[in-house]
């Protein structure tokens, strides 16, 4: 049974297009994050949605609009992609109150924009 | 700023050797948290120390953490190919509420 999971596992699209990636964790968690590794493994927080509610919003473009529909889901919408947004994006969830615990990570998403 | 920072960016060792990384971070944390990342994969967590705890095992993994010096460090014992992976300690600043900040990790590569 896969704890978090991510589609697609691998994107490729064009400059300028719209594309979304869908995350879910059957782990009953409270907590969900998106993070963004780029080429170097550098691993950046974006958002963090507590319950539904945002808690957590980066210093990330407006492009990027997460949406979290239930407390099991969690997808990213990106707009007008760049090249600069091709990286490997990651779903985690965690459980608890008053901060994170050990985090969940999906398998990842790779995003590569031509 | 990045936070947590480790320290060395790659290691190579043979098995049955030792392997340790060190991490360094700046503000004053809740906890500190070590992941592995296998190539291609999502992370795996290992193991969480408090930021009034000084010493933390699991199994082969010994993780330390001073806090007057800012820093963690992670040993890995008697080492296996399958040890192979990224580490990555990630802070949980003591105000930062829900936020984790990663290092940029440390890439461990056992030779059988």
């Amino acid at each position: 049974d896969t704890a978090v999971s991510q589609t697609p596992k691998y994107l490729v699209t064009q400059m300028g297009n719209d594309k979304s990636i869908k995350c879910e964790q059957n782990l009953g968690h409270d907590t969900m994050y998106w993070y963004k590794q780029d080429s170097k493994k550098f691993l950046k927080i974006m958002f963090s949605y507590n319950n539904k509610e945002l808690i957590i919003n980066e210093t990330v473009p407006n492009r990027f609009s997460p949406k979290s529909p239930d407390k099991a889901h969690l997808n990213l919408h990106i707009n007008s992609l760049e090249l600069g947004d091709s990286a490997v994006y990651f779903c985690a969830s965690s459980q608890g109150t008053g901060g994170p615990h050990e985090q969940f990570f999906g398998p990842g998403t790779r995003l590569t924009v031509l | 700023s990045q936070q947590g920072e480790e320290d060395p960016q790659a290691l190579s060792i043979q098995e049955g050797e030792n392997a340790t990384m060190n991490c360094s971070y700046k503000t004053s944390i809740n906890n500190l948290q070590w992941y592995r990342q296998n190539s291609g994969r999502g992370l795996v967590h290992l193991i969480l120390i408090r930021s009034n705890e000084r010493e933390k095992h699991s199994g082969r993994l010994r993780v330390t953490l001073d806090t007057s010096k800012k820093s963690s460090s992670l040993l890995i014992t008697a080492s296996r190919a399958a040890d192979t992976a990224s580490y990555f300690c990630a802070t949980v600043p003591y105000t930062g509420g829900f936020k984790t900040i990663f290092g940029a990790g440390t890439r461990l590569f056992v030779k059988a």
